[in-house]
């Protein structure tokens, strides 16, 4: 499972309140994501790193930012939570050497009310 | 920009009897092409993968693919599906350089009759 651990697995928030949900990797990988999977658009990217300190924006990135101080860890925040944010969140790695690959963990359900 | 088309949002196809899903991507060069399951309420399992070769693919579970260019497909089989296959499979690109992230179609459905 690549060793991937996200948290919390589930959280329920009020609009206008800041969230931040974690990534934990044990894996050492130098590249991690962050995607929110909604009803008919499979998964989308919000934001990534290539290394510590180094981020970049995805498609869907407004209202989100996100920030990686080690390696093994990435965070994602929600500065003011909306509705539309409503949405299952996942964290993904994929490894520096050969294929694309990318490993998932179990995501994030968090309901903005 | 890389894209995936997953035509069909929903099938529902008798136990035993065979599957293929869909998978159309546009990509300027040779994509590397990925094939995912998401069960209810869990995380998404890589089935199979395609980046160089042979253009069919065998993956997990039983299941295989096969990597059409002159119709940029990537189509998902199963020669008997069970049960137990039942969820939502999802198609996605990635390129080899850059950022490396995949981009996902919207899914297929699979619902599995008795």
């Amino acid at each position: 499972d690549a060793g991937i651990t996200q948290s919390p697995r589930h959280k329920v928030t009020e609009t206008g309140t800041p969230v931040t949900l974690r990534c934990h990797q044990t894996e050492n990988h130098r590249y991690m994501y962050w995607y929110r999977q909604d009803p008919g658009h499979g998964l989308r990217l919000i934001h990534y790193s290539y290394g510590v300190k180094d981020t970049d924006k995805g498609e869907v990135s407004d209202g989100y930012s996100v920030s990686r101080s080690k390696t093994e860890d990435f965070l994602l925040t929600l500065e003011s939570a909306t509705s539309s944010q409503t949405s299952v969140y996942f964290c993904a790695i994929t490894t520096t050497t050969g294929s694309t690959e990318a490993f998932f963990g179990q995501g994030t359900r968090l309901t903005v009310v | 920009a890389q894209s995936v088309t997953q035509p069909d949002i929903h099938i529902t196809v008798s136990e035993g009897a065979s599957l293929e899903l869909r998978c159309n991507y546009s990509y300027g060069a040779t994509p590397y092409l990925f094939w995912y399951v998401q069960s209810p309420g869990q995380g998404l399992q890589l089935l199979l993968k395609y980046f160089s070769g042979d253009t069919l693919v065998q993956g997990i579970k039983g299941f295989e693919a096969e990597f059409k260019r002159s119709q940029s497909s990537f189509n998902l089989r199963k020669p008997s599906v069970h049960w137990s296959d039942a969820a939502e499979y999802f198609c996605a690109v990635a390129a080899d350089t850059g950022r490396r992230a995949l981009t996902f179609g919207s899914g297929t459905r699979l619902q599995v009759q008795p």
